[in-house]
C-alpha cells in the first residue's frame, strides 16, 4: 500500500528553527510537495523537490533523499503566522498525488 | 488572476436534500482536482478531471456522488442523496501541467454542513 507518516502535531518558539519530517512509502516517485494550510484556509504550495538535496526559498527550506524514502521542510525565523498545518504529498508512478495526513505546527511567544 | 473560485463557502442542509458544489478553474489550467477534507480521514482525493474528462473517480464514495465538468471553466460537485456523513471541507484545486512538474492550486473550499 501507498504511505505517508508526518508527526501529528509539533510545538516550537517563536524566531527559533523547526525541522518536520515526512517518510514516504510509494508505488513509484515522481516528486514530492509540502502544502501549508492554515485553520479554515485552504492548503497553499510551498516547495516541489523530485531530485535528492536541498532546495532553499527564503525562511523556508525543504530536503529530500529518495533511497531512504524521506524528505523534511526546515522553518527558520519562525513568525507566529507560521502556526498552520503542513501537508506532505508525493506523486506516484501514476503521477496521483498522495497527501499525509499533515502536521499541526503550534508557535509559542 | 482570481485563482480557483469555489460557491457556495458555506452550505447546511438536511439529510436526503441534493447539494451541489461549484468551482471555476484557474483559466488556462487543463487539470481539475475535487477533494474531500475531515479531521478523521484528512484530505481525499474524489476526483479529477484533464482537459475536461474525467480520468479517476476512485475516490468517489459511492453513487450519491457525481461531477460534471461541461466546460474548461466550470465544474460541480453534487451530492444526492446528502447524508450527516457527508459532513465535510470539499476543496477543487487546478493545476497546469507543464513536464512533470503539476503544482495544483486550491480553492477556499466549501464547508458542507449536513444535519
Amino acid at each position: 500500500g501507498q504511505n505517508i507518516d508526518q508527526p501529528t502535531e509539533m510545538t516550537a518558539t517563536e524566531g527559533a528553527i523547526v525541522q518536520i519530517n515526512c517518510t514516504y512509502q510509494t508505488s513509484g516517485f515522481n516528486g514530492l510537495f509540502w502544502y501549508q494550510q492554515h485553520a479554515g484556509e485552504a492548503p497553499t504550495f510551498l516547495s516541489y523537490n523530485v531530485l535528492d538535496g536541498l532546495e532553499e526559498k527564503g525562511r523556508f527550506s525543504s530536503f529530500l533523499s529518495r533511497s531512504k524514502g524521506y524528505s523534511y521542510l526546515l522553518l527558520k525565523e519562525l513568525q507566529m503566522k507560521d502556526s498552520a498545518s503542513y501537508l506532505c504529498a508525493v506523486l506516484d508512478s501514476n503521477y496521483q498525488l498522495i497527501w499525509g495526513a499533515g502536521t499541526k505546527l503550534i508557535i509559542k511567544p | 488572476d482570481a485563482g480557483v473560485i469555489q460557491s457556495p463557502r458555506h452550505e447546511v442542509t438536511e439529510m436526503g436534500q441534493e447539494v451541489t458544489l461549484r468551482c471555476k478553474p484557474i483559466s488556462g489550467h487543463n487539470s481539475l482536482f475535487w477533494y474531500r477534507q475531515t479531521m478523521m480521514r484528512g484530505l481525499e482525493l474524489l476526483i479529477y478531471f484533464n482537459n475536461n474528462v474525467p480520468i479517476d473517480d476512485s475516490g468517489m464514495p459511492e453513487d450519491r456522488f457525481s461531477a460534471k465538468m461541461p466546460n474548461a471553466s466550470f465544474s460541480t460537485l453534487k451530492i444526492q442523496p446528502s447524508e450527516p456523513r457527508d459532513s465535510a471541507v470539499y476543496f477543487c484545486a487546478s493545476s497546469l501541467s507543464i513536464g512533470d512538474v503539476d503544482i495544483q492550486y486550491f480553492g477556499a473550499g466549501t464547508r458542507l454542513s449536513v444535519l
